[in-house]
């Protein structure tokens, strides 16, 4: 029972124009969403954040969206760079913090 | 440390094989969490600990998963009995508090023949 889905798995994007990532989830208790970066044989790197009192939080050319009505949120990458190519994961959380459930992943490839 | 240190980086048993799979979280970071991630696949929670008390072990797929964190710093995840779908990408995390997010080392990969 997968709470959290990514159900594109890859994107391919030119250089310089906009990455957009999505992902949906079915819980509407989860209150808190964290987007991850992952390159082959490392550990998953925390990108953004963000709270479910938000709809968008910013850093950079990261900005992510969050629409609780639609249970949906989005990681915008403008403009992307080749060294953006990796594997993005979106994970939430309940609350109770103890746990954050992650979805599949899409893989970002940016063609220079 | 400057971050979170996992080893072995690879292992591989024979399946009815024990393997204990280390974890040193940053400095400083009361929380840890283990995570199991199959090919394809996101993270999937194992268990978490604050300090030294496991308080979530819903995770552990079976009763020969077992994790410890005795002096609240080094963690070590223990799995009996190896079988091949235990084959996987165990990944450490820790973190100060949600906001952060976690900080994950870079894992163990784990292939039980």
């Amino acid at each position: 029972d997968q709470q959290v889905k990514q159900n594109s798995p890859s994107l391919s994007v030119q250089e310089g124009r906009i990455s957009i990532l999505n992902c949906d989830y079915t819980n509407s208790m989860f209150d808190y969403f964290l987007w991850y970066k992952k390159y082959p044989a490392e550990g998953p790197t925390f990108l953004i954040s963000i709270s479910s009192i938000k709809d968008k939080n910013e850093d950079g050319r990261f900005t992510v969206f969050l629409n609780k009505s639609a249970k949906h949120l989005s990681l915008h990458i403008v403009p992307s760079q080749p060294g953006d190519s990796a594997v993005y994961f979106c994970a939430a959380s309940d609350g109770s913090g103890n746990q954050f459930y992650f979805g599949t992943g899409t893989s970002l490839t940016v063609i220079p | 440390g400057a971050g979170v240190s996992q080893s072995p980086r690879y292992k591989v048993a024979k399946r009815g094989q024990d393997v204990a799979l280390r974890c040193d979280p940053i400095s400083g970071h009361v929380s840890l969490f283990w995570y199991q991630q199959a090919l394809g696949q996101g993270p999937e929670f194992l268990t978490y600990f604050q300090n030294e008390a496991q308080l979530d072990k819903s995770g552990l797929p079976s009763d020969r998963f077992f994790a410890e964190r005795p002096e609240g710093s080094v963690s070590t995840l223990k799995i009996q009995r190896t079988q091949q779908e235990d084959s996987a990408v165990y990944l450490c995390a820790s973190s100060l508090d949600r906001q952060g997010g976690y900080t994950f080392g870079s894992g163990t990969r784990l292939t039980v023949v």
